[in-house]
């Protein structure tokens, strides 16, 4: 199957700071999407972004499918951004995600 | 609109037991997928129902099967459970069976089996 890279794994950050996460994925991809895994184990819905660049408040993410990669932008970080995020990627083979490892980000005050 | 429900949210069990899953789509999602969660192995794909018939399934042994209602309301049932099968378990709807739409998961079941 499709092989999906998070990086970085594990992220500190102080409270006010810009951060970027990187997925890189294996193959052409239908769907991507980005999650925030809250400390309950929701998966929070962040961007449905298979290509381009979409912005919500403080976060935005930009796709470039030809290259394989996605990029998820957090700026001006506060506490509440801490916990696992998570890029899952569905290559339109089988109906099905493929998760990559995660980045754990703390952003501490 | 309510979202992805699952129940219930917490399970302990015993080896040898089995269970029963639950998960509520959201209100016209046609399609429901599970995924197991574990420390060691990560999200990974167990199965997807679209229109009560299961599409595609993931590597998982035959112990794990599911199915879905003609609500769209899935379930998902482990028999002869063993301590590696501990996990939270989500749930994911979309819209249609295309899986360009984006997807939606639940709070998920966290089950213990001791």
């Amino acid at each position: 199957g499709i092989q999906v890279e998070q990086s970085p794994p594990d992220l500190i950050l102080q409270e006010g700071a810009n951060s970027t996460l990187r997925c890189n994925f294996s193959d052409s991809v239908n769907n991507l999407q980005w999650f925030h895994q809250n400390p309950w184990g929701q998966l929070i819905n962040l961007f449905y972004i298979p290509s381009g660049t979409k912005q919500n408040g403080r976060l935005s993410a930009t796709t470039v499918a030809t290259e394989r990669y996605s990029l998820l932008y957090i700026s001006s970080s506060q506490t509440t951004d801490s916990g696992v995020y998570f890029c899952a990627v569905e290559p339109g083979t089988g109906n099905q995600f493929y998760f990559g490892t995660g980045t754990s980000l703390t952003v501490i005050p | 609109k309510a979202g992805v429900t699952q129940t219930p949210r917490y399970l302990i069990k015993t080896r040898g037991q089995q269970v029963t899953l639950s998960c509520s789509p959201i209100s016209g999602h046609r399609s429901v997928s599970w995924y197991q969660q574990t420390p060691g192995q990560g999200l990974q794909f167990l199965f997807e129902y679209f229109s009560e018939t299961q599409r595609n399934k993931g590597n998982f042994p035959g112990r794990f099967s599911g199915r879905q209602f003609s609500n769209s309301r899935s379930e998902m049932n482990v028999s002869t459970l063993e301590l590696g099968d501990s996990a939270l378990y989500l749930c994911a709807s979309s819209l249609d069976g295309s899986w360009n739409t984006e997807a939606f998961f639940g709070q998920g079941t966290r089950l213990t089996v001791v």
